[in-house]
């Protein structure tokens, strides 16, 4: 069964470092990715989705992913974090059922 | 565009009570729904996909009779969690999508569901 790994559980960052959070997924075939975000007692909004063409993806607050084929990976990162930036990443992967799978998620905190 | 609304955004209902969940499309139609429960401090885990007009298919584990789905048009569907007990105790977010062809799920704003 298609399963998505983020490696990193929790994050703590100060303000102007740079981010970059794993993830991982099992499918070998094609895939559509994604990663959302979700800021606390919000809900989940989209960051940055890649269905095909450059692997580096850019996305919203400067964001971006680079999908990797050979290493089943669609890592994100941004080179200056923000206070705001606090929040909790998920990874996720779309199978062509139109099934979303989730990763475990990654929690992120950006201390001043 | 493409907001999700759902409602109640929270309720506290007693063990063995009915809960209905409803989650709206608001500016587009949504020809698939789909239904997530979240655990504290967890991952999404999908219950069910719904199709307006018909049945919903279940993910595994997942029980039809408790968790009952009723898609009756393409901008609403509905969740009620039959004789709610503690455990059913969660966070409930839908979503939906515009088509096919696009695969992006847009997401409600969630349900916290208590029961005592």
């Amino acid at each position: 069964a298609q399963s998505v790994s983020q490696h990193n559980h929790h994050v703590i960052l100060s303000e102007a470092a740079s981010l970059e959070l794993g993830c991982n997924y099992s499918y070998g075939g094609t895939v559509n990715l994604f990663w959302y975000v979700q800021y606390p007692g919000q809900h989940l909004q989209l960051l940055l989705k890649y269905f095909s063409g450059d692997p580096l993806v850019k996305g919203i607050k400067g964001f971006e992913a680079e999908f990797i084929k050979s290493k089943f990976s669609f890592n994100l990162r941004k080179p200056s974090v923000q206070w705001s930036d606090t929040a909790e990443y998920f990874c996720a992967v779309n199978e062509p059922t139109d099934k979303l799978i989730f990763g475990t998620g990654t929690r992120l905190q950006v201390f001043p | 565009g493409a907001v999700v609304s759902q409602h109640p955004s929270w309720v506290i209902c007693k063990s063995g009570t009915s809960v209905k969940i409803e989650c709206r499309s608001l500016d587009f139609q949504a020809t698939t729904m789909f239904w997530y429960r979240q655990f504290p401090k967890q991952s999404l885990m999908l219950m069910a996909t719904s199709n307006e007009g018909s049945k919903a298919t279940y993910e595994q584990g997942v029980e039809k009779d408790k968790f009952l789905i009723n898609h009756a048009s393409l901008t609403l569907s509905t969740l009620t969690v039959t004789s709610a007990h503690p455990e059913d105790s969660s966070f409930y977010i839908c979503s939906a999508n515009r088509g096919q062809i696009e695969s992006e799920q847009f997401f409600g704003p969630g349900t916290r569901l208590t029961v005592l």
